[in-house]
């Protein structure tokens, strides 16, 4: 099993520009979420799923989308980097207990 | 919002040395959890506790829920350079199910040899 993996680890982009992460997870989970991680601000939920097909808003939602579209899959979408969307972005799924597992990260930077 | 307040921030201590850090809130949550986040990883969980007033011990690591379900602590006896991390906090607010966390701002630990 590899768990949680995330795609890609790291990323440079210019403001204005677009781009796709990708997380996915074979330990057929429901949940899947999408946090990003800045000093001194813990984990803030960006957006979740609660099942294939389905998506909800987390704490900071705005400027980003995603997409449920196969269970084992969860995209988040920037659509016009900015550069208070510079953060690690980190991707967990859950099952039915309460333990989240969480992958590696993307550092993504926005010049 | 930021419903989780964990203190310390940072905390430097000597090896074998016994610490604490303390998770709180205003709002009262169906779970928490505590988890280790190391340089360049993704957060690895230590411990749910779901019982008012619950305590679970892993270890040198002990882990209290407060009897109202609002507060948590994390006390580390001995501690050791391999403890060192940034230790979070997570709840599931009652309010919002048991699928939605939120997570407290850490605090980072380091244990000097």
């Amino acid at each position: 099993n590899a768990g949680v993996t995330q795609t890609p680890k790291f990323r440079v982009l210019k403001t204005g520009q677009s781009m796709t992460l990708l997380c996915a997870q074979d330990m057929n989970h429901e949940y899947m979420y999408w946090y990003r991680q800045d000093p001194g601000m813990g984990l803030r939920l960006i957006h979740y799923s609660v099942g294939e097909g389905t998506t909800a808003k987390g704490e900071v939602p705005d400027g980003y989308n995603v997409s449920r579209l196969k269970k084992q899959n969860f995209l988040l979408g920037l659509e016009s980097a900015a550069p208070s969307q510079t953060s690690v972005y980190f991707c967990a799924s859950k099952g039915q207990n309460y333990e989240q597992y969480f992958g590696p990260g993307t550092r993504l930077t926005v010049t | 919002t930021q419903l989780l307040e964990q203190s310390p921030q940072f905390l430097s201590i000597q090896e074998g040395e016994n610490l604490t850090v303390y998770c709180n809130s205003s709002s009262v949550f169906s779970s928490l959890q505590w988890y280790r986040q190391e340089p360049g990883e993704g957060p690895v969980l230590l411990v749910t506790v779901v019982t008012g007033g619950e305590v679970k011990k892993l270890k040198r690591l002990t882990f209290q829920f407060g009897d109202a379900r609002k507060d948590s602590s994390l006390h580390i006896t001995a501690a050791q350079p391999g403890d060192t991390g940034l230790y979070l906090c997570a709840g599931t607010p009652i309010r919002s199910g048991t699928y939605k966390y939120i997570f407290g701002t850490g605090t980072r630990l380091k244990v000097l040899a």
